[in-house]
């Protein structure tokens, strides 16, 4: 069974810093692209950033290039998004996507003073 | 900045079929595009529903199907139960797929 569950939500404040965590298992990790997805209070989705299944090609929607970084361990069946520079904005669950498929449960990410 | 846009809301009552639609600001969609629908319900994640314009995924109901309509992608539901009350999202793939971008949604009322 394919699963995902994200971890390392929380409340930041504006300008600091959080990193998320995927933990896939349930199918060969290394053999798919991930997605990380988010949705603010009320709102719909807004994709993120998404990785090849070696790394070697990431792609970020643009309100979050040079503040955030998608990464992966293939060895630990893990995807992170490192976010830096965080903005009341960013305040969203964050879902962690396989393809199209199979999505997390989702993790809150609150940016207040 | 390339937008997507979905009905805001659409209203339908038990037993009758509704067409939600999916269009993109950069013109026509096409299956160049991939449509993919989402469900999603209150304090859910989403679940997928369509690939690829019509394909289904293994779990999608048989009422559910997906197609091209008038320059835009549609979900058509036939036979609409209560329980597919519900907000509805397409997403279109730019940028040689790796591009994503989320319609505004669609929130269904089965009444």
């Amino acid at each position: 069974e394919v699963q995902l569950v994200e971890s390392g939500g929380g409340l930041v404040q504006p300008g600091g810093s959080l990193r998320l965590s995927c933990a896939a298992t349930g199918f060969t990790f290394s053999n798919y692209w991930m997605n990380w997805v988010r949705q603010a209070p009320g709102k719909g989705l807004e994709w993120v950033t998404n990785i090849k299944q070696d790394g070697s090609e990431k792609y970020y929607v643009d309100s979050v290039k040079g503040r955030f970084t998608i990464s992966r361990d293939n060895a630990k069946n893990s995807l992170y998004l490192q976010m830096n520079s965080l903005r009341v904005e960013d305040t969203a669950v964050y879902y962690c996507a396989r393809g199209v498929e199979y999505w997390g449960q989702g993790t809150l990410v609150t940016v207040s003073s | 900045q390339t937008v997507v846009t979905q009905e805001p809301s659409l209203t339908v009552s038990p037993g009758g079929t509704v067409t939600l639609t999916c269009a993109s600001s950069t013109g026509a969609v096409t299956s160049g595009y991939y449509p993919n629908w989402f469900q999603q319900k209150p304090g859910q994640a989403p679940r997928a529903l369509i690939y690829s314009t019509s394909n289904k995924h293994s779990w999608t109901p048989a009422r559910f199907s997906g197609s091209l309509l008038g320059g835009k992608a549609a979900l058509t539901l036939s036979g609409v139960q209560p329980e597919d009350e519900a907000e509805y999202y397409c997403l279109l793939f730019f940028d040689g797929a790796q591009v994503w971008v989320f319609g505004g949604g669609t929130k269904l009322t089965v009444l």
